[in-house]
């Protein structure tokens, strides 16, 4: 099955910094890449997604870039506050179309 | 809330028990999904159902047994379950089970199996 790569596993920054994490995925005919942030103690959540015939998003703080031809797709945060705290999963649609591949997490930590 | 509700959150099982697992939405979604996350280790999806009927099975042990009676409910039956089963449990659901639709979580049970 597909394979998502996520790096890194940590990353603190201070607040106000800017905070990137990036995916890579091995299935060409991925189409749709979300990403979810997962508070402690609650389950993932949507926060923003992006799909193959865009190379970015963006929502306010929250950006997604997109690049098909290297296969890697990055979450960008600006203006990181300290509730931007948990971690982050990125995820690609595998071909069945109900299966996402999830990354191993990035476990962000943002310091006043 | 994301109108996704688990219960229990903690279960503690010998490994000759017999439990469930339960999950209601209050979406009105009719995809609902189990994954298994274990630490440091990508979210793993073991189960999909849409319109009750189950489309997706990713290999997952018979030890673990779906129920989906209806498009707001699911469960998942656990019996003679080994310690490499501890993880957290979690349900979702999606307005149709492209996994394209936003997937909505809930809260997890934390699963302990000794």
């Amino acid at each position: 099955g597909e394979n998502v790569e996520q790096h890194p596993s940590t990353l603190s920054v201070q607040e106000g910094d800017s905070a990137v994490i990036k995916c890579t995925y091995s299935d060409s005919a991925s189409n749709y890449f979300p990403w979810y942030k997962q508070e402690l103690g609650k389950g993932p959540q949507l926060i923003i997604d992006i799909r193959s015939n865009v190379g970015e998003k963006k929502d306010q703080r929250i950006a997604v870039t997109l690049n098909k031809t290297a296969k890697h797709f990055s979450l960008h945060i600006t203006e990181t506050q300290p509730e931007d705290s948990a971690v982050y999963f990125c995820a690609s649609l595998e071909n069945s179309g109900y299966a996402l591949n999830f990354g191993k997490g990035t476990s962000l930590l943002v310091t006043p | 809330e994301t109108g996704v509700t688990q219960t229990p959150r903690h279960l503690v099982m010998g490994m000759t028990n017999k439990k469930s697992l339960k999950c209601e939405q209050h979406l009105g979604h009719n995809a609902m999904y189990w994954y298994k996350q274990s630490a440091k280790k990508p979210l793993e999806l073991m189960f999909v159902y849409s319109l009750e009927e189950r489309v997706e099975n990713n290999s997952v042990p018979s030890r673990f047994s779906p129920e989906c009676p209806n498009s707001s409910h699911l469960f998942l039956h656990l019996h003679t379950l080994q310690p490499e089963d501890s993880a957290l449990y979690l349900c979702a659901s999606s307005q149709g089970p492209a996994a394209y639709n936003e997937q909505f979580f809930g809260p997890g049970t934390r699963l302990t199996v000794l």
